[in-house]
This record gives C-alpha cells, sequence and structure tokens, in this order.
C-alpha cells in the first residue's frame, strides 16, 4: 500500500513565524504535490517536484517555498507565516509507472492555525 | 486549461437510497486521466478509480459504480443502497499527460440512517 504521511495533523502558530510542514512517502514516487484546501475553493495547487532538487509553481505558489532534497521528501514552507494561510494542506505523490501514471495518493492533510 | 464540474454542491439521501453524483469535464486533449477520490471526516483523500480516456467501460466495484461516456464529457458516479459511511465529499479530477491535475469543487453526500 501507498503510505505519505504528514509530520503533524493539526497545528498552530503565529504570524510571521516561519512554518515548515513535512511529507514523506515510501512507495519511490518520483512525483510530489502540496495542495491547500479551503472551503469553497476545492483543491489549490501550491508547488510540486517531478525529481530531487526540482520544483515547480502551482496556481498558488505566493508566499511558499517548497525543498526536496531527497526522493522520499517533500517540504513545504511558509517563510512568513500570515492568517490568509489557514487552511488545510494537503501532500500527495505520484509516479510514472505504467497502469498507475498520473494517480495521485494522498496523505491525511495538516490542518494549520495561524493566529 | 482542462476544467472540471461538479454541479451538486451537497446532497442528502436516506439510507439504502441509491445516488449519482455528476462530473462534468472540458479538455483538448485525447489522452487523459479520469478519477474519483472520497474525503471523509478525517480529511484524508481515498483513491476511488482512475480511468484513461481510452477506456469507455464502465466499471463496476461492489456498491460503486462509473459511467463514463466521452460523447457527453461526463464521468459520473453512482452508490447504490447508500450506508451512513459513505457520507463525505466527493471529488472528480482529471489529469492530461503534463500530470497536472484538475479538482472539480466536491460535492458533499450525507446519509441519513
Amino acid at each position: 500500500d501507498v503510505k505519505v504521511t504528514q509530520s503533524s495533523r493539526y497545528l498552530v502558530k503565529r504570524t510571521g513565524e516561519k512554518v515548515f510542514l513535512e511529507c514523506v512517502q515510501d512507495m519511490d514516487h518520483e512525483n510530489m504535490f502540496w495542495y491547500r484546501q479551503d472551503p469553497g475553493l476545492g483543491l489549490r495547487l501550491i508547488y510540486f517536484s517531478y525529481d530531487v532538487k526540482m520544483k515547480e509553481k502551482g496556481d498558488i505558489p505566493e508566499g511558499y517555498s517548497v525543498s526536496r532534497e531527497k526522493k522520499e521528501r517533500f517540504s513545504l514552507i511558509l517563510e512568513s507565516a500570515s492568517t490568509n494561510q489557514t487552511s488545510m494542506y494537503l501532500c500527495a505523490s505520484s509516479t510514472w509507472a505504467a497502469g498507475d501514471t498520473d494517480t495521485q495518493y494522498f496523505g491525511p492533510g495538516t490542518r494549520l492555525t495561524v493566529l | 486549461a482542462q476544467k472540471v464540474t461538479q454541479a451538486q454542491t451537497e446532497i442528502s439521501v436516506v439510507e439504502k437510497e441509491d445516488v449519482t453524483l455528476d462530473c462534468v469535464y472540458e479538455t483538448r486533449d485525447t489522452t487523459y486521466y479520469l478519477f474519483w477520490y472520497k474525503q471523509p471526516p478525517s480529511g484524508e483523500l481515498v483513491f476511488l478509480i482512475r480511468r484513461n480516456s481510452f477506456d469507455e467501460q464502465n466499471e463496476i466495484s461492489g456498491r460503486y459504480s462509473w459511467n463514463f461516456q466521452k460523447s457527453t464529457s461526463s464521468f459520473n458516479f453512482t452508490i447504490t443502497a447508500s450506508q451512513v459511511v459513505d457520507s463525505a465529499v466527493y471529488f472528480c479530477a482529471l489529469s492530461e499527460e503534463n500530470n497536472d491535475m484538475r479538482f472539480g469543487a466536491g460535492t458533499r453526500l450525507t446519509v441519513k440512517p
């Protein structure tokens, strides 16, 4: 079974703090993604990565950065957290392997509150 | 750019009723993949099904069935004899060859006992 884990289920931070959200997958997937989910807006892609040390901007990268130093780990960084970044953050991974291409497997999510 | 529309924001049914969740998509690609995910109250998105654009065969898995029609650009999901545990938000998604997945806004299904 594919397993994607996220470092925290719930996180409370203060405005201006630097926040790290960690995601780890154990299926040797090449691709990893970070989304945020807000009521009425669905899932929006923040950043994704097709390979180690590689990153691509998604639809809403402003205020975020990412790091992928190892294949299994993809970190989302909020350099200076703001209240409008209060949201549910979902990490996902996928592979290029035939038969499973493009299927994204999700972690349990991190509900971040910025006060 | 591709687009996915789930027109039903919320559906409420009584247990044992059948329910169909609609999904309409737009894409210019001839090769693409369609997905359904379930998000129970715990929050994790659970993968249900993946369909490629060349396979229009309907699929049945237990009480779940999917109807893919390219002629109407639809990929509808039916739950037969719904149960309380089916209560969740269901997302339809579309991925083109560039691996860029687009999600619909989701349909919240409530199954009452």
